[in-house]
């Protein structure tokens, strides 16, 4: 299982604001760590959408926002569009472990 | 602006080998970073390599089947896994750090399946 827990699936009708949590320990979001997230439409390789914990890249639209707190971390998607349907994926450093990645989130825009 | 292209579907039997290439072309880049895709899992990060020295570092859930190298002159960058099983069938990703300190290069993905 990953090291880095998200739910499943989060679902929203277009316009409506989601949030994906990404839930770590003190070994790494804890352990004042970055998070980043992508995201990846099947299919295709994943996509970069925030670094750092709150920057987005250039291009990345301003709908997208993330935060971290504590062993925590959320992405939250505002307006909601049909295009935004995809996996989403946060991504930490574990001291044990190196790199690690969420265990994914499907957003389903309704 | 860096770009990773990778080489094509691979099919081998259990116990076989792998050696998938990811070439750069663009600015120059210091580390290739391998990340892998079980069908319908998460990413899972494989290991990494220097581009300047060669040096390595392997997740220790492969450490010892999975051997990164370079070369420098083809821009080239490989990553070989022996031994293959079935749960090594997934997609394999090359990425890199190009301007922010997170995978925001990748390759588009080599497609390995194993199956006898």
């Amino acid at each position: 299982q990953s090291v880095l827990t998200q739910p499943p699936s989060v679902s929203g009708a277009p316009g409506q604001r989601v949030t994906i949590s990404c839930t770590g320990s003190s070994s790494n979001i804890g352990g004042n760590y970055d998070v980043h997230w992508y995201q990846q439409v099947p299919g295709t390789a994943p996509k970069l959408l925030i670094y750092g914990n709150t920057n987005r890249p250039s291009g990345v639209p301003d709908r997208f926002s993330a935060s971290k707190s504590g062993s925590s971390a959320s992405l939250a998607i505002t307006g909601l569009q049909a295009e935004d349907e995809a996996d989403y994926y946060c991504q930490s450093y574990d001291s044990s472990l190196s790199f690690v990645f969420g265990s994914g989130t499907k957003v389903i825009v309704l | 602006q860096v770009h990773l292209v990778q080489s094509g579907t691979e099919v081998r039997k259990p116990g076989a080998s792998v050696k998938v290439s990811c070439k750069a072309t663009g600015n120059r880049i210091t580390t290739i970073y391998w990340v892998r895709q079980a069908p319908g899992q998460w990413l899972e990060w494989m290991g990494w390599i220097s581009v300047a020295n060669g040096d390595t570092k392997y997740s220790q859930k492969i450490q010892g089947r999975v051997t990164m190298t370079r070369d420098t002159a083809a821009s080239t960058m490989y990553m070989e896994l022996s031994s293959l099983r079935s749960e090594d069938t997934g997609v394999y990703y090359c990425a890199t750090w190009a301007e922010t300190d997170a995978f925001d290069i990748w390759g588009q993905g080599t497609t390995v399946i194993v199956s006898s």
